[in-house]
């Protein structure tokens, strides 16, 4: 099956800075790459996600980074606020697997004042 | 559209109950996947339902089983409840009936095994 492995597992920055979190995964035949934020008490929600066959996808702040090779994916957040304080999970499927998605431990991200 | 709605929120059972979680699905959304979600194993795969078919299994002991309704409604339950079991379980909807595909997810049902 898959297996996934996220760093680091905590992250603190100072508001304004940047904030990366990586990833690698085991099945070379990976194709999607979600990442979700989870505030303390809420539900995950997805905020950006890549399929295999791009390496780089924005939106606004947010980046993800996918460098098939290495088997690795990152996240970049870029102009960090307090409200971007939360847990993050990148997450893999096994190739055929469709939804059932390999989570990785989070990382938990303070920003800063 | 409404998002994924998850029922009860929590519950607190003994050992050795059983219990039903219900999860409905974004109005259109086919396919219904279950996640456990502990501090010490993180958010782990139970199972993913598509068309009232299990598509998808995790490693989970027979105990936890789930179902599909026509109306793309899932439940999942689990039987002879363990400490152990406590947890957050979320569900979690997508559209598309093959490949992998956004999953949005419910707010969860806190379970509690006393």
């Amino acid at each position: 099956g898959e297996n996934v492995e996220q760093h680091p597992s905590t992250l603190s920055v100072q508001e304004g800075d940047s904030a990366v979190i990586k990833c690698t995964y085991s099945d070379s035949a990976s194709n999607y790459f979600p990442w979700y934020k989870q505030e303390l008490g809420k539900r995950p929600q997805l905020i950006i996600d890549i399929r295999s066959n791009v390496g780089e996808k924005k939106d606004q702040r947010i980046a993800v980074t996918l460098n098939k090779t290495a088997k690795h994916f990152s996240l970049h957040i870029t102009e960090t606020q307090p409200e971007d304080s939360a847990v993050y999970f990148c997450a893999a499927p096994p190739y055929g697997g469709g939804n059932k998605l390999t989570f990785g431990t989070g990382t938990q991200l303070k920003v800063e004042l | 559209k409404a998002g994924v709605t998850q029922t009860p929120r929590y519950l607190i059972k003994t050992r050795g109950q059983q219990v039903t979680l219900s999860c409905s699905p974004i109005s259109g959304h086919r396919s219904v996947s279950w996640y456990q979600q502990t501090p010490g194993q993180g958010l782990q795969f139970l199972f993913e339902y598509f068309s009232e078919t299990q598509r998808n299994k995790g490693n989970f002991p027979g105990r936890f089983s789930g179902r599909q309704f026509s109306n793309s409604r899932s439940e999942m339950n689990v039987s002879t409840l363990e400490l152990g079991d406590s947890a957050l379980y979320l569900c979690a909807s997508s559209f598309w009936q093959r490949g992998s595909d956004t999953q949005y997810f419910g707010p969860g049902t806190r379970l509690t095994v006393l």
